[in-house]
């Protein structure tokens, strides 16, 4: 079975500065990822995903995410912070042939200013 | 499309009640997926239907739980009888059972048990 693991439970960044959320996966073939993003008190929405071809990602508000296959990694990142992406964010993993979506614990940033 | 609905938003309820949490998923999706937040416990897939049919189950945590999916356009999570450690937001998503396509989620439904 697939499952991602997301390294830290909370971060916090400067307004301007770096985000850098980590995620590995676990399974026995190349999976499908997604990132997703929950602001307080709504749903998950999806910031991108990866299924096949370019290993670069880009998705809404600026992210990105790179899979490598060798590091078994789907880190996200945002060059530049913005108070407004003080969130609570999910990597996640389905496996080919498999509709289900297994989460990681979720990571929350705050952005200071 | 409105996206997958979810009612009522909140929920309070005295230990022992039956409780009914609704989702209407997205027209033409044909999976859906109930999920429960805690702070303790992160997600967890409680139960997925693939074309109304229930796929995988194993996430319900007692015979307590049930669900049930009569049309493509609705589904039920019932909870009898409910305790306090049910307390948790409940998710419905939806997606098309095509690989590498993402779950449309609801806006939740927060249920509080006294």
């Amino acid at each position: 079975a697939q499952s991602v693991t997301q390294l830290g439970s909370h971060v916090s960044v400067s307004e301007g500065a770096l985000v850098l959320l980590r995620c590995n996966y676990s399974s026995s073939v190349p999976p499908y990822l997604f990132w997703y993003v929950q602001y307080p008190n709504q749903g998950l929405q999806l910031l991108l995903k990866y299924t096949t071809g370019a290993t670069l990602v880009k998705g809404i508000n600026g992210f990105e995410a790179e899979f490598k296959k060798s590091e078994t990694s789907f880190h996200l990142t945002k060059p530049s912070a913005h108070m407004s992406d003080a969130a609570e964010y999910f990597c996640a993993v389905s496996g080919r042939g498999d509709y289900k979506l297994s989460f990681g614990a979720g990571t929350t940033v705050t952005v200071r200013a | 499309d409105a996206g997958v609905i979810q009612s009522p938003r909140h929920e309070v309820t005295e230990m022992g009640q039956e409780v009914t949490l609704r989702c209407k998923p997205i027209s033409g999706h044909n999976s859906l997926f109930w999920y429960r937040q805690t702070m303790m416990r992160g997600l967890e897939l409680l139960i997925y239907f693939n074309n109304n049919v229930p796929i995988d189950d194993s996430g319900m945590p007692e015979d307590r739980f049930s669900a049930k999916m009569p049309n493509a356009s609705f589904s039920t999570l019932k909870i009898q009888p409910s305790e306090p450690r049910d307390s948790a937001v409940y998710f419905c998503a939806s997606s098309l059972a095509k690989g590498g396509t993402e779950a449309f989620f609801g806006q939740g439904t927060r249920l509080t048990v006294v």
